[in-house]
């Protein structure tokens, strides 16, 4: 089976940094992909890794370990349209490949 | 690029009536999904297409939801009959063919919030 566990809720202060944990038990990895998404809006890509290390891309980090199973999303310069749900997503490989979601954690950003 | 489209946006229906979503994806892309989010929830994959082909179908409960992709291109999600448990949002995404490791990434639409009373 397919396993993706994240933080259910998170707060954290306007300016400040904030990491948001993915850790995943799956067969077939083929690549972690982090999706923000605001209330009642579609999920919207922020970042893809498929190798370990830190990938970034301006005020977003992801990092991913593979052997570890483990990947986070750093938010740096926190601004109050960060308050969303952060989606931690695998890819996995069992013949054709499919994206399959964590519960996703809630970011709240207060001033 | 015009998104993902879906329609309609919002829709309630009451229990044990039927209910028909429609998505068109990005034009090119071969691949089609339906994803189903309940409140609080990650989207959960229902229905996964490859051109008009099924390529996953394991958490699509058969007895009441069908899907169809005719033609390879847009795609309806039918719900018959409904249950409370289905209020939920009904996402559609796309994306290209996966080459090997290439972040092809995935587009979504708005989704069509259901809800059944």
């Amino acid at each position: 089976g397919q396993n993706i566990d994240q933080p259910t809720e998170m707060t954290a202060t306007e300016g400040a940094i904030v990491q948001i944990n993915c850790t995943y038990q799956t067969s077939g990895f083929n690549g972690l992909f982090w999706y923000q998404q605001h209330a009642g809006e579609a999920p919207t890509f922020l970042s893809y890794n498929v190798l370990d290390g830190l990938e970034e891309k301006g005020r977003f980090s992801s990092f991913l370990s593979r052997s570890k199973g483990y990947s986070y999303l750093l938010l740096k310069e926190l601004q109050m349209k960060d308050s969303a749900s952060y989606l931690c997503a695998v890819r996995v490989d069992t013949g054709f490949q499919k994206l399959v979601f964590g519960t996703g954690t809630r970011l709240l950003v207060s001033p | 690029e015009a998104g993902v489209a879906q329609s309609p946006r919002y829709k309630i229906i009451e229990k044990r009536q039927s209910v028909a979503f429609w998505c068109n994806p990005i034009s090119g892309h071969a691949t089609l999904y339906w994803y189903q989010q309940i409140l609080g929830q990650g989207p959960k994959l229902l229905i996964q297409f490859q051109n008009n082909g099924v390529v996953d179908d394991s958490q699509l409960p058969k007895d009441r939801f069908s899907a169809e992709r005719l033609k390879g291109v847009d795609s309806t999600l039918k719900i018959q009959p409904a249950k409370l448990e289905d209020s939920a949002v009904y996402l559609c995404a796309s994306s290209l063919k996966e080459t090997g490791y290439l972040n092809y990434g995935y587009t979504f639409g708005s989704g069509t919030r259901l809800t059944v009373v």
